[in-house]
């Protein structure tokens, strides 16, 4: 099973300022890297797939980046509504679908 | 618009079963394979169990292997789980989501609500 390490547990950031998530994965996953964000009583929304492709209807403020076992997901400009939970998720190895333990984004 | 909805959480004994259900709209849900992710309270998220677009190929994460069947009705549009002997470890909401494929894999694109089970004596 390949392990996704998320780096910080907690990232205190003000708004309008530059936010940067990273995910380590145990082995490569090579670009097989996805990010969502998760909101209180809401379920993941995609995010990034492929490591850097941003999914249908995300605003360009969000980034991804890496490859192999080092990613990060950076925030260009934080606005309100991104303060959540947001979790990496490799799915180099089908089915078994792993997450990180997720980043808790939140207001400074 | 896609659309996933989950039914069938509820509050069952240690050792009951369940059987969740999740309805899906706006696709060809045929085309698509699916998984089940569950996330136990204030916890992260947990792998449990996909199927082939088919039908025909299911896995279970080991933790219900044995425990919990997988299986899909593709004249109904509908996904199912249906977990037994069910212990407290498996409280959680559970969430389906669909299968698509690009370049990079096969990756999880929209999820539904999900549905809350309770395991309590």
């Amino acid at each position: 099973e390949i392990v996704m390490t998320q780096s910080p547990a907690t990232l205190s950031v003000s708004p309008g300022e530059r936010a940067t998530l990273s995910c380590r994965a145990s082995q490569s996953v090579s670009s097989s890297l996805a990010w969502y964000q998760q909101k209180p009583g809401q379920a993941p929304r995609l995010l990034i797939y492929g490591a850097s492709t941003r999914a249908t209807g995300i605003p360009a403020r969000f980034s991804g980046s890496g490859s192999g076992t080092e990613f990060s997901l950076t925030i260009s400009s934080l606005q309100s509504e991104d303060f959540a939970v947001y979790y990496c998720q490799q799915y180099s190895q089908w089915p078994l679908y792993t997450f990180g333990q997720g980043t808790k984004l939140e207001i400074k | 618009e896609v659309q996933l909805v989950e039914s069938g959480g509820g509050l069952v004994q240690p050792g009951g079963s369940l059987r969740l259900s999740c309805a899906a709209s706006g696709f060809t849900f045929s085309s698509h394979a699916m998984h089940w992710v569950r996330q136990a309270p204030g916890k992260g998220l947990e792998y449990v169990s996909a199927i082939s677009n088919n039908g025909g190929s299911t896995y279970f994460a080991n933790s219900v292997k044995g425990r919990f069947t997988i299986s899909r009705d593709n004249s109904k549009n509908t996904l199912y789980l249906q977990m037994g002997s069910l212990r407290a470890e498996d409280m959680a909401v559970y969430y389906c989501a669909r299968v698509v494929y690009d370049s990079s894999g096969y990756f999880l694109d929209y999820w539904g609500q999900g549905t809350l089970v309770t395991v309590s004596s």
